[in-house]
């Protein structure tokens, strides 16, 4: 299916587990981000891409790592959950140029016991 | 530092109602601006995007607008149906192509 998906869409893990999120696109968009949404603080970035092999920090990175070995895939671990990561996550994608849509996938929601 | 801000934070009004949602942003510089729609559970949806060049963009029921220079962008959606309710959220790049702001949003229903 083109666009961009998530998964898994739920996941419940234990404090102090290693978790991966999924992100896969089907555009080659360029841009590759992850937000995390909590109510009381909107949507806040946690990392982003321009291109394979070049990921930066976003508002609140702290105890998550990305990679993006491949353009299509923009994985999202956290190395050590916490309850506080306790989240919906959402990945989102867009192409090169000023002027290009962001676009999410379905997010998933983690819940840290 | 940019910031978004989203008013008012709910709304409910009566199917039929023209609506008016409010973006306000404190940096004008911003390359575009972009509409969202979030169904509960749901990820966001785009709606328009409004490039720096433009003052008005239309997609069907909705109108969004923008003038850069007050920081303000509205969106305008007519006869609203209960379909509409919804949360609408508003972005602005913080720079180039790269990482959304986002507003707080406005979560919009619409009673039959």
């Amino acid at each position: 299916d083109a666009g961009i998906t998530q998964s898994p869409r739920y996941k419940i893990t234990e404090t102090g587990r290693q978790v991966t999120l999924m992100c896969h696109q089907t555009w080659s968009h360029s841009y590759m981000f992850w937000y995390r949404q909590d109510l009381g603080h909107g949507l806040r970035l946690i990392y982003y891409s321009a291109a394979a092999d070049i990921t930066d920090k976003g508002e609140v990175s702290d105890g998550y790592v990305v990679s993006r070995s491949k353009t299509e895939n923009f994985p999202l671990t956290l190395e050590s959950a916490t309850r506080s990561q306790t989240s919906v996550y959402f990945c989102a994608s867009s192409g090169e140029g000023e002027n290009t849509e962001a676009f999410f996938g379905q997010g998933t929601r983690l819940t840290v016991v | 530092k940019q910031e978004v801000t989203q008013i008012p934070a709910a709304l409910s009004v009566p199917e039929g109602e023209n609506l008016v949602l409010n973006c306000s942003f404190t940096d004008s510089a911003i390359y575009n601006l972009q509409w969202f729609r979030q169904d509960p559970g749901k990820g966001l949806t785009s709606l328009l995007l409004i490039q720096s060049s433009q003052r008005e963009q239309t997609s069907g029921r909705l109108n969004a607008s923008l003038d850069k220079s007050s920081g303000r962008s509205t969106l305008y959606i007519a006869a609203s149906q209960p379909g509409d309710s919804a949360t609408y959220l508003c972005a602005v790049p913080a720079g180039g192509n790269d990482k959304l702001i986002f507003g707080t949003g406005t979560r919009l229903q619409v009673f039959p």
